[in-house]
């Protein structure tokens, strides 16, 4: 089946700076990426989500790209905000099977 | 829709005793899915359903965790009985299609057993 790593388990960052999560993936046939935001205490949410057709998806301060032939992806987030600080998850997903997520990314923004 | 709902937020609850663990999915989405989430293993996929029926229980990790799905709009996951190592937070989520689409996740619920 699927599995999906992700790296760094933490990453601090100062505010203003750039965030980048990076995942790999093991089955090629994964053809949806989505990247989970949660806030302490919180669910996990959907903040953006990458299929395979497409190489890079951009949403004003976060973007995401896709590596199919190396089975890789990022998330980047640019001017980071004390409010990013979360455990971001990415995921992959293949037919009609469940998502697979990663372990997790927490993140600080350090004002 | 008032999204994912789960029952309880927090239970606290002594080792040995029952826990049931209630959800009720967003409207017409047909796949179901619970997770389990501790520090030390992320997220953990548990069991999952489509249109009630259960697809997936190979993540639950004893036969001391049953789920059961009796209608399209309700969900139990129930653990008997239960052990300190069951301290989590307990996620349920749906989506429609199944496997396609966004996971819709509910607020969760903090299991301690003491």
């Amino acid at each position: 089946g699927e599995n999906v790593e992700q790296h760094p388990s933490t990453l601090s960052v100062q505010e203003g700076d750039s965030a980048v999560i990076k995942c790999t993936y093991s089955d090629s046939a994964s053809n949806y990426f989505p990247w989970y935001k949660q806030e302490l205490g919180k669910r996990p949410q959907l903040i953006i989500d990458i299929r395979s057709n497409v190489g890079e998806k951009k949403d004003q301060r976060i973007a995401v790209t896709l590596n199919k032939t190396a089975k890789h992806f990022s998330l980047h987030i640019t001017e980071t905000q004390p409010e990013d600080s979360a455990v971001y998850f990415c995921a992959a997903l293949s037919g009609n099977t469940p998502l697979v997520f990663g372990k997790g990314t927490r993140l600080s923004v350090i004002a | 829709d008032a999204g994912v709902i789960q029952s309880p937020r927090h239970e606290v609850t002594e080792m040995g005793q029952e826990v049931t663990l209630r959800c009720k999915p967003i409207s017409g989405h047909n796949s179901l899915f619970w997770y389990r989430q501790t520090m030390m293993r992320g997220l953990e996929l548990l069991i999952y359903f489509n249109n009630n029926v259960p697809i997936d229980d190979s993540g639950m990790p004893e036969d001391r965790f049953s789920a059961k799905m009796p209608n399209a709009s309700f969900s139990t996951l129930k653990i008997q009985p239960s052990e300190p190592r069951d301290s989590a937070v307990y996620f349920c989520a749906s989506s429609f299609p199944p496997g396609t689409g966004e996971l819709f996740f509910g607020e969760g619920s903090r299991l301690t057993v003491l």
